[in-house]
């Protein structure tokens, strides 16, 4: 079935580091592809998402490219902040029914 | 857009009693999910709701859980006989469906701590 795979954390950086967080991903067809991410005692906001091959999805800073040939859609920012410091979930839907959320990464920035 | 809202935010209950939480999605989306997280995972669906019809069900949803959104607006999760392994965080999210790539909105979530 669907599923996806994210990188285990927890990640630790210093501030202003670069970000990548993996995520790939095992699905028939052509799924739809998101970045979620949870603030402490907090739901999940969807951070940004792409929706077919190729294309390359971006918000405050952080970017996914949906890439078939390796099933993959990493998150990378250029230069990380201490706001940033949150839980991020890779997720997927094919039928736009069900959708598939990864385990998670834990990212602390420290000033 | 006031965002979707789940009430309680944080429930703590004896093993054995009936708990019931309320979601109120997004006003103008006709799609409302329930999942369930626990500490260090991912969000499981549950169960999702296409106005007022239930379309599927996780396996996850015994049949101690309950659903409900009888006027296709808010939806209540009701879960009896409480055991401890039901301790989670309880998440609704809403869309609004226009193909396959509409996002799901979350609400901040319902605690449930089984005692």
């Amino acid at each position: 079935g669907d599923s996806v795979t994210q990188m285990e954390g927890p990640v630790t950086l210093s501030e202003e580091a670069f970000l990548t967080i993996n995520c790939t991903y095992t699905a028939t067809g052509y799924p739809s592809l998101f970045w979620y991410v949870q603030y402490p005692g907090e739901g999940l906001q969807l951070l940004l998402k792409a929706t077919k091959a190729d294309d390359k999805g971006s918000n405050k800073g952080f970017e996914a490219t949906y890439r078939k040939e390796t099933t993959s859609f990493h998150l990378e920012k250029g230069s990380v902040q201490v706001s940033d410091s949150a839980v991020y979930f890779c997720a997927l839907t094919n039928t736009g029914n069900q959708f598939y959320f990864g385990t998670g990464t834990s990212l602390t920035v420290i000033p | 857009d006031t965002g979707v809202s789940q009430d309680p935010r944080h429930k703590i209950t004896k093993r054995g009693q009936n708990v019931t939480f309320r979601c109120d999605p997004i006003s103008e989306h006709n799609r409302l999910y329930w999942y369930r997280q626990t500490l260090g995972q991912g969000p499981e669906f549950l169960t999702y709701f296409q106005n007022e019809a239930q379309l599927e069900k996780s396996r996850l949803l015994s049949d101690r859980f309950s659903a409900e959104r009888p006027k296709g607006s808010f939806s209540t999760l009701e879960i009896q006989r409480t055991e401890q392994g039901d301790s989670a965080m309880y998440l609704c999210a809403s869309s609004l469906v226009q193909g396959t790539n509409s996002p799901l909105h979350f609400g901040n979530g319902t605690r449930l701590t089984v005692t």
